[in-house]
């Protein structure tokens, strides 16, 4: 059973650096073709994919906050770890974690699992 | 522009059938990636609905299914029920940005 969860601080003031772990279960991110990707969502507004780390440790991120970004993987304790730097009050949201579904062909890319989500404010 | 775009809302009553459209661009769903696509209910994770552009998870009801065309997808909800109102987003990769990308999101609202 494939499970994952959130965790880090609620509320966090601005400029500071927001670091939230990814706890999962179910599968190992040592295993080929493994991925893990954090994803965001304001309240009230859309979904947004922030950054992604690969079972190689590829990363990639969101060009659009590569520069604040940073994802990390522990392997052995099966987590996987983002910060995201300077935040700002528009960085409230609920953030997420997801499995990527493995196995896939490379045009198929798509969320199979999602944690619960993690509410983070931004206030100072 | 790299993002993939959805009508804000749409609504229909009991049993009537709706569509989603989501329209992209030739760096993500006409350069041959798929469309996924999730339900979320209200104060819930998003659902996955609708993966590689039509088939359903187990468990998602036959009343839901997915389309691709060029540049753009579609999903379609028949027999409209009360419990379909949700959000409901699309999802793809962008080459140009290198990573995945999600439609704006439209509210389903069933009368």
């Amino acid at each position: 059973q494939v499970t994952l969860k959130e965790s880090g601080p609620a509320l966090v003031k601005p400029t500071q650096t927001l670091t939230l772990t990814c706890t999962f279960s179910g599968f190992s991110l040592s295993t080929f073709g493994m991925r893990v990707n954090w994803i965001r969502q304001p309240p009230g507004k859309a979904l947004e994919w922030l950054a992604r780390i690969d079972w190689d440790d590829d990363k990639f991120y969101n060009t659009s906050l590569k520069t604040r970004l940073t994802i990390s993987k522990d392997t052995s304790r099966n987590q996987v770890v983002l910060t995201l730097t300077n935040m700002d009050p528009v960085d409230t949201a609920t953030y997420y974690c997801a499995r990527m579904a493995p196995f896939s062909s490379s045009w198929s890319i798509f969320f199979d699992y999602w944690g619960q989500g993690a509410l983070v404010t931004v206030s100072s | 522009q790299s993002g993939l775009t959805q009508p804000p809302s749409v609504s229909g009553a009991p049993g009537q059938r709706v569509t989603i459209s989501c329209t992209g661009s030739t760096s993500n769903i006409g350069a041959g990636y798929d469309v996924h696509w999730y339900q979320q209910l209200p104060g819930t994770v998003p659902k996955l609905l609708i993966y590689d552009n039509s088939n359903r998870p187990s468990g998602v009801p036959d009343r839901f299914s997915g389309s691709k065309s060029d540049t753009s997808a579609s999903l379609a909800i028949t027999g409209l029920q009360a419990e379909d109102d949700a959000d409901y987003y699309c999802q793809s990769y962008d080459t140009s940005l290198m990573g995945s990308v999600f439609g704006g999101g439209t509210k389903l609202t069933v009368l």
